[in-house]
């Protein structure tokens, strides 16, 4: 069983639509990710988020953590095919000093 | 500004071999890491080290030693090479940001143990 449980697993739209991809656990964290990875590539941070009940923005995507920094959000307005990729919530638990651990990713697919 | 550096980018192995992964990162982080990718598990952590001289296990650390003997490098070595551990590898650096960890990856090493 995975420490950060990520839903969906894969998500399919249309340019223009918006999407939401949830990352959720039973535990706390002191600081929760997301990154983008691309086919051959490393994971790419996106945005790092630490207070409970915090939203970040960045352009078109918006990023929350929970209220109890057990869960998160992240939500794409106005998906672009440039959006398509595996996106990976990641965190560190208030008592593993900076061990990141990672869900299993949900892969988007934007098509034109 | 090369970041962190993995070699080799692909590599076969036969059930019984060793050999070592390699990572350096020119960024002067105290953190780093090693991860497995498996399709459908995310990123898996494997060892991990907080500084030179420390090092400590991750989530999945069987078959794998690392050791930490410069800030630079953080090899990973496969002692009896497996068809399990066939999987992408990826090195990690990291510091406190002050808000979270900065992590910095490489771009993976594709390993396929036959």
């Amino acid at each position: 069983t995975q420490l950060l449980e990520q839903s969906p697993q894969f998500l399919s739209i249309q340019e223009g639509e918006n999407l939401t991809v949830y990352c959720n656990s039973s535990s706390v964290f002191s600081s929760l990710q997301w990154y983008r990875q691309e086919p051959g590539e490393g994971p790419v941070l996106l945005v790092t988020v630490v207070t409970g009940g915090e939203v970040k923005k960045l352009k078109r995507l918006t990023f929350q953590f929970g209220d109890a920094r057990k869960d998160s959000s992240l939500h794409i307005t106005a998906a672009q095919p440039g959006d398509t990729g595996l996106y990976l919530c990641a965190g560190v638990t208030t008592d593993s000093w900076g061990k990141l651990q990672f869900g299993a990713g949900t892969q988007v697919v934007v098509t034109p | 500004n090369a970041g962190v550096t993995q070699t080799p980018k692909f590599q076969v192995l036969k059930t019984g071999q060793s050999m070592t992964l390699q990572c350096a990162q020119d960024m002067n982080h105290e953190y780093m890491s090693w991860y497995r990718q498996d399709p459908g598990m995310g990123l898996r952590l494997i060892h991990y080290s907080v500084g030179a001289g420390i090092t400590d296990q991750g989530e999945v650390p069987n078959g794998y030693n690392v050791s930490r003997s410069t800030t630079e490098d953080f090899p990973l070595r496969l002692l009896s090479a497996a068809p399990s551990q066939t999987s992408v590898y990826f090195c990690a650096s990291s510091y406190w940001a002050g808000e979270g960890y900065g992590y910095t990856f490489g771009s993976g090493t594709r390993l396929t143990v036959v």
